[in-house]
């Protein structure tokens, strides 16, 4: 089974609107954490925003924040007041445990198109 | 700071031939990763190391070997290229197992 699913297609958004990116993860550990990271057309991968299985708080990071259902294995990120620069592919990944052997595994990504 | 560096941008091999990739980190950071990215697929682990002098292998080892001489560079080796290793890479480094990873900029390889 995958750790980290994110099956919208593509996505679509209009400039100054919000919109969320879906992702689910799977996972047996009590100890683990969500990261969303963005890949613009010019490839660099940007950290965005990181969420904790124990914060009990959603995490918010300026126009950015985590919208973290832990009984439905959920991480979604929802983009506030959508930008023409947040047009990218957007990478939702998963650590288990911790330590050493802690590691990233990585969803296949979504494309986000904001129109102006 | 640069953070992560990575050398070359570019690289076009014919199969067979070997090349090593250099990661340069300056953020004093214990760990450090190389990936591959594919269409499709995402990121995948192909080694990583959790300090100087450490190497261990990921989700996608083979046809790879990997060098932490020094803290701040890891070093990916091809032996002998295949068309399955065109690909890009990306090298990340992190202080400490399981926080944020920051990327270099890739490097986009082909083998032909």
């Amino acid at each position: 089974a995958q750790k980290i699913t994110q099956t919208q297609p593509g996505m679509f958004v209009q400039e100054k609107e919000a919109v969320t990116l879906d992702c689910t993860y799977d996972t047996s550990d009590q100890s683990y954490g969500l990261f969303w990271y963005k890949q613009p057309s010019s490839g660099e991968m940007i950290f965005l925003i990181y969420q904790g299985s124990y914060d009990e708080q959603n995490a918010t990071e300026g126009r950015y924040s985590l919208n973290f259902q832990k009984a439905r294995k959920s991480a979604n990120l929802v983009i506030s007041a959508s930008q023409l620069g947040d047009s990218a592919m957007y990478f939702c990944a998963m650590r288990e445990g911790a330590g050493a052997n802690s590691k990233l595994t990585f969803g296949k990504g979504i494309t986000l198109s904001v129109r102006p | 700071n640069a953070g992560v560096t990575q050398t070359p941008k570019f690289r076009v091999l014919k199969t067979g031939q070997s090349m090593t990739l250099l990661c340069a980190q300056d953020m004093n950071h214990e760990y450090m990763y190389w990936y591959r990215q594919d269409p499709g697929m995402g990121l995948r682990l192909i080694h990583y190391s959790v300090g100087e002098g450490t190497t261990a292998k990921g989700e996608v080892p083979d046809g790879y070997n990997v060098s932490r001489l020094k803290k701040q560079n890891f070093l990916l080796g091809l032996e002998s290229a295949a068309p399955s290793q065109t690909s890009v890479y990306f090298c990340a480094s992190s202080y400490f197992g399981g926080l944020e990873q920051y990327f270099g900029p890739g490097t986009r390889l082909t083998v032909t």
